[in-house]
């Protein structure tokens, strides 16, 4: 079974500070592996994946994320934390075998950045 | 600009009735999800669709039921049978190459939270 938990329900930086959001994951496989951001009342906007290669994806508004094969995880990382980064963070796998179509989302982490 | 659409963004309804929530893409997008959001549970796909007249019930999918008429529209209706119909409802679309989603991210639209009284 495919499952994606994200440990910390809330998340505190304060500006200008590194932020990290954890996700592990459990899925036969080389997965590929996603995060999504949600600011209130909207839906999720992509903002990186990771597919194959490089263990450090860089995507939109300068976060990116570290897959680690032996810890099966993929933690969100961002050098300095702006106030706007403020929002609910998903981590999100999917099965890489033929057929496997779900997205399979972790719970959320609620990133509150403080000025 | 090329996008999905959720009509309406708020919805009320009384208990019993059934409730259709519509969901629009123009992005060309062969697949299209729907998603149930609720707080602490993040989501929960209710049903998909790979192609037109072609769908797939999710893990919740019991009280609901969906269409896929065209490749442009997911319509989802809630009907009386969904034992907690209140919750936020997102749609979502992605790309397919050969029949596969694979590493295709989902767009999403904004979502329509429907109350049940």
């Amino acid at each position: 079974a495919q499952s994606v938990a994200q440990p910390e329900d809330q998340v505190n930086v304060a500006e200008g500070n590194p932020l990290t959001v954890k996700c592990t994951y459990s899925v036969s496989g080389n997965p590929y592996l996603f995060w999504y951001v949600q600011y209130p009342n909207r839906g999720l906007q992509f903002l990186l994946k990771y597919i194959t290669g490089d263990n450090l994806v860089k995507g939109s508004y300068g976060f990116e994320a570290e897959f680690n094969k032996s810890q099966t995880s993929f933690h969100l990382k961002k050098p300095s934390a702006l106030v706007s980064d403020s929002a609910l963070y998903f981590c999100a796998v999917r099965d890489r075998r033929a057929g496997a179509n779900n997205l399979f989302f972790g719970t959320g982490t609620r990133l509150t950045v403080i000025p | 600009d090329g996008g999905i659409t959720q009509s309406p963004k708020y919805l009320f309804r009384k208990e019993g009735q059934n409730v259709t929530l519509s969901c629009e893409q123009n992005l060309n997008h062969d697949a299209m999800y729907w998603y149930r959001q609720d707080p602490g549970q993040g989501l929960r796909l209710i049903y998909y669709s790979q192609i037109v007249n072609d769908f797939q019930k999710g893990d919740i999918a019991e009280g609901y039921s969906v269409s896929r008429e065209k490749k442009e529209s997911f319509p989802l209706t809630v009907t009386s049978a969904q034992k907690n119909p209140t919750a936020f409802y997102l749609c979502a679309s992605s790309e397919t190459r050969t029949g596969r989603i694979g590493d295709s991210p989902l767009h999403f639209g904004n979502g329509t939270r429907l109350t049940v009284t």
